[in-house]
């Protein structure tokens, strides 16, 4: 099952408006979690690190106060679009590091977020 | 700069024909390489990983994937393609940190 999940897998929301995406490690621990803005038929770009308890790490060209990233607790970030407009719409993925991979890489994925907005 | 070229945008083959996904990189140290599988609307799965020792690693459902040096490579395959591997395909590169560069994907279709 997966190791990694999102919440909504969906969503619309109205133009102005904000919307919060959960990502969840289930059964481990995560200080640290990654978020991937993916646009249609493209790749998959690190938008931000985020790290529990400190403020997130964003990436060059990111908006920080367009995309608030909040790491609470060990299991939970969250990612708020603020003030959502259609050139928001995409495909959100967040990840987890692999615990039992060691120093390696890895990442769980979770299964991403789709945002439409009107 | 650090790259990942999937040079294959499309790729099309028929069930239980072999397959191969290109994946070239550019890196300055030795990479932890990765192939991850896409299907519509869903988030990535792992198919496998290269962090060193032998160059030829095996993955789940069947495929593997060889570490070539020289040719800065590490391309995907599978000897006979089952109609449920039509995905998207990316190819990944990464240090450490956790920071990945990912590939531009390769969307495979499967015909029956």
């Amino acid at each position: 099952g997966a190791v990694v999940s999102q919440h909504p897998s969906r969503v619309i929301c109205k133009s102005g408006t904000s919307v919060k995406i959960e990502c969840r490690s289930l059964d481990f621990q995560a200080t640290t979690m990654f978020w991937y803005r993916q646009f249609p038929k493209q790749s998959l770009m690190l938008m931000a690190t985020s790290n529990e308890g400190s403020k997130a790490t964003y990436e060059q060209g990111v908006e920080k106060d367009k995309f608030l990233i909040n790491h609470a607790s060990l299991t939970l970030s969250t990612l708020t679009v603020t003030s959502a407009h259609p050139e928001d719409s995409s495909f959100y993925i967040c990840s987890a590091p692999n615990p039992s991979a060691g120093n390696t890489g890895e990442l769980f994925f979770g299964e991403g977020s789709r945002l439409t907005v009107l | 700069a650090q790259s990942v070229t999937q040079p294959d945008i499309h790729i099309t083959v028929s069930e239980g024909a072999s397959l191969e996904l290109r994946c070239n990189y550019s890196y300055g140290a030795t990479p932890y390489l990765f192939w991850y599988v896409q299907s519509p609307g869903q988030g990535l799965q792992l198919l496998l990983k290269y962090f060193s020792g032998d160059t030829l690693v095996q993955g789940i459902k069947g495929f593997e994937a060889e570490f070539k040096r020289s040719q800065s490579s590490f391309n995907l395959r599978k000897p006979s393609v089952h109609w449920s591997d039509a995905a998207e395909y990316f190819c990944a590169v990464a240090s450490g940190t956790y920071k990945y560069i990912f590939g531009t994907g390769t969307r495979l279709k499967v015909l029956a």
